[in-house]
């Protein structure tokens, strides 16, 4: 079966430091994974996709997130905080096919401290 | 762009009363999703469809059922409402296609509270 964990419920950074959240997942077959971001009151939105194209994949607001196998890994970076990047943000994995359920992670919160 | 409106922002009903959620897509996706959020829960699946007039149950059925006669529209319905079911609904859609699965699209979310 395939599960998500994510390391710390609630990250504080500084504005203008590096956003690190991070992302484990399980999975028995070659995994799709999502990171999405929820602002207040607002639905998900999609920031990135991993498909196996390449284990970097760049996102939109800057993100940015490695796929290591190693590690069932697969992190969230920023270089930059700014304030606007305070929201929640979930990390997501599925199977290969369109029928596959996509198991989301608990979430972490970011505070972004100017 | 793409739109997955839900009907309503805020609701409050009774214990017992039977409650239905709307979502409206106009993506032409097939697939729909119901999820409820609570904190520290993160999403978790109620319900999702395929197809028209087909719906599969997710990790927590139980208290719920949907509606999906038409495809750009599937609804939530909750047919005893209890106080347990007070959370945040939240409606997605996605495209069936090979070579992967395709991101889901979520609306604005549907902040229900049972009295």
């Amino acid at each position: 079966a395939q599960s998500v964990t994510q390391l710390g419920s609630h990250v504080s950074v500084s504005e203008g430091a590096l956003v690190l959240l991070r992302c484990n997942y399980s999975s028995s077959v070659p995994p799709y994974l999502f990171w999405y971001v929820q602002y207040p009151n607002q639905g998900l939105q999609l920031l990135l996709k991993y498909t196996s194209a390449a284990t970097l994949v760049k996102g939109i607001n800057g993100f940015e997130a490695e796929f290591k196998k190693s590690e069932t890994s697969f992190h969230l970076t920023k270089p930059s905080a700014h304030m606007s990047d305070a929201a929640e943000y979930f990390c997501a994995v599925s199977g290969e096919t369109s029928y596959d359920k996509v198991i989301f992670g608990p979430g972490t919160s970011l505070s972004v401290i100017p | 762009d793409v739109k997955v409106t839900q009907s309503s922002r805020y609701l409050v009903k009774r214990t017992g009363e039977k409650v239905f959620l709307e979502c409206v897509q106009d993506m032409d996706h097939e697939n729909m999703f119901w999820y409820r959020q609570d904190p520290g829960l993160g999403l978790r699946l109620i319900y999702f469809s395929y197809d028209v007039k087909m719906k599969e149950k997710g990790d927590i059925p139980e208290g719920y059922s949907v509606s999906r006669e038409k495809k750009e529209r599937f609804s939530l319905i909750l047919e005893s409402a209890s106080t347990n079911q007070t959370s945040m609904y939240l409606c997605a859609s996605s495209l069936i296609r090979t070579g992967g699965n395709q991101p889901q699209h979520f609306g604005d979310g549907t902040r229900l509270s049972i009295l």
